[in-house]
């Protein structure tokens, strides 16, 4: 398995803007995490899912930001719109089970000019 | 509510010492303990995890880490450290009724040749 896919790596986009950020979980994977990081407030969870259903959202910092996944293959997460404060490092993680480790892709880098 | 310290912002080593990065713990019933290290523009990537069992854990890399329940830490080691292991490394626990991890803000290892 090629492991956890994220799309794009890098993306500058102007204030206003909406944001979509993209994730392709490992195969047979039950769990979806999406995390931010930022050097301030470190790694933060935004979202998670458990057989493609929202689970816990608490995370999400505003309503400009919107998460889905409409399958066990494919995850989205949205921002609109975009702000500068909301330049981080997006990384998706995947896992199977509850006792296992997650995997991470390697992270979308957004800067919100 | 579950959360990690990890006191250390960096952590400088000559290659060939032994290495520590420390990590503390909170968190309701027994812990699941995870490190994960993280390279330069990289995701993250699973080193270990204890889960029940044997309070020593071995990793990749040469990596190990003690849980001590009494002292609620779970601090990664390894007997000789290699200039190749610089990187963040992140502790993360999540307690045994809950599905997403929480992570430490990272310590930064540095060692030296």
């Amino acid at each position: 398995d090629a492991g956890v896919i994220q799309s794009p790596r890098h993306e500058v986009t102007e204030m206003g803007q909406e944001v979509t950020l993209r994730c392709k979980p490992i195969s047979g994977h039950d769990y979806l995490f999406w995390y931010r990081q930022t050097m301030m407030r470190g790694l933060e969870l935004l979202i998670y899912f458990n057989n493609n259903v929202p689970i816990d959202d608490s995370g999400m910092p505003e309503d400009r930001f919107s998460a889905k996944m409409p399958n066990a293959s494919f995850s989205t997460l949205k921002i609109q719109p975009s702000e500068p404060r909301d330049s981080a490092v997006y990384f998706c993680a995947s896992k199977l089970g509850q006792g296992t480790e997650a995997f991470f892709g390697q992270g979308t880098r957004l800067t919100v000019v | 509510a579950q959360s990690v310290a990890q006191p250390e912002d960096q952590v400088n080593v000559a290659e060939g010492n032994p290495l520590t990065v420390k990590c503390t713990y909170s968190v309701s019933g027994n812990p699941y303990l995870f490190w994960y290290v993280q390279y330069p523009n990289r995701g993250l990537q699973f080193l270990l995890k204890y889960i029940t069992g044997d309070n020593l854990v071995k990793g990749s890399y040469g990596f190990e880490a003690e849980f001590n329940k009494s002292q609620t830490s779970f601090h990664l080691k390894k007997p000789s450290a290699l200039v190749s292991d610089s990187a963040l490394y992140f502790c993360a626990v999540r307690g045994p009724a809950v599905l997403d991890m929480r992570f430490g803000a990272g310590t930064r290892l540095t060692v030296k040749p």
